[in-house]
């Protein structure tokens, strides 16, 4: 069955830095688009980034834009976020996802969720 | 950026009843609307996508209506563990971005 597993998350002092992976299993990783999503604690979902299948495109929210770097390793079915920079508005649980299955392209729904990793910004 | 607003903010109810939620958007979405559940410590798990298509091993007793701007999830009689926060989403417009959240809970 397909599992997404996220880890690299913790306790971080603001303008420090971070890097999450997710490790992907039981579908092709290759041929889907991968988002990481956050939530912040008690809050609602955010849609942070976007990479195509073949990493060839990127995409990132404006709060994010020029700190976050996703990235990915079709060889070992990994994705990554790479977080510099943090302030304490980027609290949250990432969770990463895969794009909308049979899309065709990048569609920006979120068909299959890890169970998130918790990033604490704080001094 | 589109706004999603969802209604009513918390339902309380009871297994077996009807359960209808809204989703309003601040400009139209076409059907690229979404809408996912989420339960407490868990990851969210999409439902519904392109506003009536359920996801893979979804019951049918979930269904999605609407278009535009004006977007409902029915659930037909409701089961133990349907109750969970909903959120939807909207795809039609770069950013994609979530609604609220709407918290069903138990009466």
């Amino acid at each position: 069955q397909v599992q997404l597993v996220e880890s690299g998350g913790g306790v971080v002092q603001p303008g420090g830095s971070l890097r999450l992976s997710c490790s992907a299993s039981g579908f092709t990783f290759s041929t889907y688009g991968m988002h990481w999503v956050r939530q912040a604690p008690g809050r609602g979902l955010e849609w942070v980034a976007f990479i195509a299948y073949d990493g060839n495109n990127k995409d990132y929210v404006d709060a994010v834009k020029g700190r976050f770097t996703i990235s990915r390793d079709n060889s070992r079915n990994t994705l990554f976020l790479q977080m510099n920079s943090l302030r304490a508005e980027d609290t949250a649980v990432y969770y990463c996802a895969s794009d909308l299955t049979n899309c065709g392209g990048a569609c920006y729904s979120f068909d299959f969720w890890g169970q998130g990793t918790l990033v604490t910004v704080s001094s | 950026e589109i706004v999603l607003t969802q209604s009513p903010a918390t339902l309380s109810l009871s297994p077996g009843e009807r359960v209808t939620l809204s989703c309003r958007a601040s400009q139209s979405v076409g059907i690229n609307l979404a809408w996912y559940q989420q339960k407490p410590g868990q990851a969210p798990r999409l439902l519904i996508y392109d506003v009536s298509n359920r996801a893979t091993g979804i019951p049918a007793r979930f269904s999605g209506s609407g278009s535009g701007t004006d977007f409902t999830l029915t659930i037909s009689s409701l089961e133990p563990e349907d109750f969970a926060v909903y959120y939807c989403q909207q795809r039609s417009n770069w950013p994609p971005t979530f609604g609220p959240g709407t918290k069903v809970d138990i009466k």
